[in-house]
């Protein structure tokens, strides 16, 4: 079963708004990692957090990580119209035994001109 | 400079034809990933290799093997394509805990 959920499925906003992703898991993490998917392409690396980190800024990202409630944002300022993708968070299990990321279930972004 | 690359990008086979994806990787990482992944949906791992240890998803048909002659390259087998197999297929390494690089990916067509 996936480990993480994320919310909202679909986001639509203007450019020049901010968009916030949510993302939620079940299990202890050693880290947590967000990534950005264009249709038909590949998985992009966005930012890991790791699970002793509150907080992490890359230009106009911003993710947040909340281990006691075992949750995570992704915030994007001052959106573009070049965002729209889809985002994925994916979780680094604690305790697994070897290397496992358990993706959620994705937030689909939609940015218009 | 491309660090994980997948061939080909687009692979159109007939069904039940023997069809066979590869990946490459230049960060000399010791774990390779498939992953499939359907429209609308997220990635689904299918196995990874351990340097040469293969670990299989419980759920991962028979269907699909794959190979890893060395740490470079590894390549995902499919014996025998049903219709229900085309998908993107995703090829990703790492390093310990670390980040996770994914490969541009292969889309398979099933005819």
């Amino acid at each position: 079963s996936q480990q993480g959920e994320e919310d909202p499925q679909a986001l639509s906003i203007q450019e020049g708004e901010n968009a916030t992703m949510n993302c939620s898991y079940k299990t202890s993490i050693n880290n947590l990692q967000w990534y950005r998917q264009n249709s038909g392409r590949g998985l992009v690396h966005l930012i890991l957090i790791r699970s002793n980190e509150r907080e992490k800024h890359s230009g106009r990202l911003r993710v947040t990580l909340d281990t006691s409630k075992k949750s995570s944002s992704l915030l994007i300022t001052a959106s573009r119209a070049a965002d729209t993708a889809s985002y994925f968070c994916a979780t680094d299990l604690e305790n697994t035994g070897f290397q496992k990321l358990v993706f959620g279930t994705g937030t689909r972004l939609l940015v218009s001109p | 400079d491309a660090m994980v690359i997948q061939n080909p990008r687009y692979q159109v086979t007939q069904f039940g034809k023997p069809v066979t994806l590869s990946c490459s990787q230049t960060l000399n990482h010791n774990v390779m990933y498939w992953y499939q992944q359907k429209s609308s949906q997220a990635p689904k791992l299918l196995f990874h290799y351990y340097d040469k240890d293969f670990n299989n998803e419980a759920d991962t048909p028979d269907n699909f093997q794959s190979r890893r002659p060395n740490t470079s390259f590894c390549f995902l087998d499919i014996r025998s394509p049903g219709l229900g197999d085309a998908a993107m297929y995703l090829c990703a390494t790492r390093a310990a805990q670390e980040t996770q690089y994914f490969g541009p990916g292969t889309r398979l067509l099933v005819l």
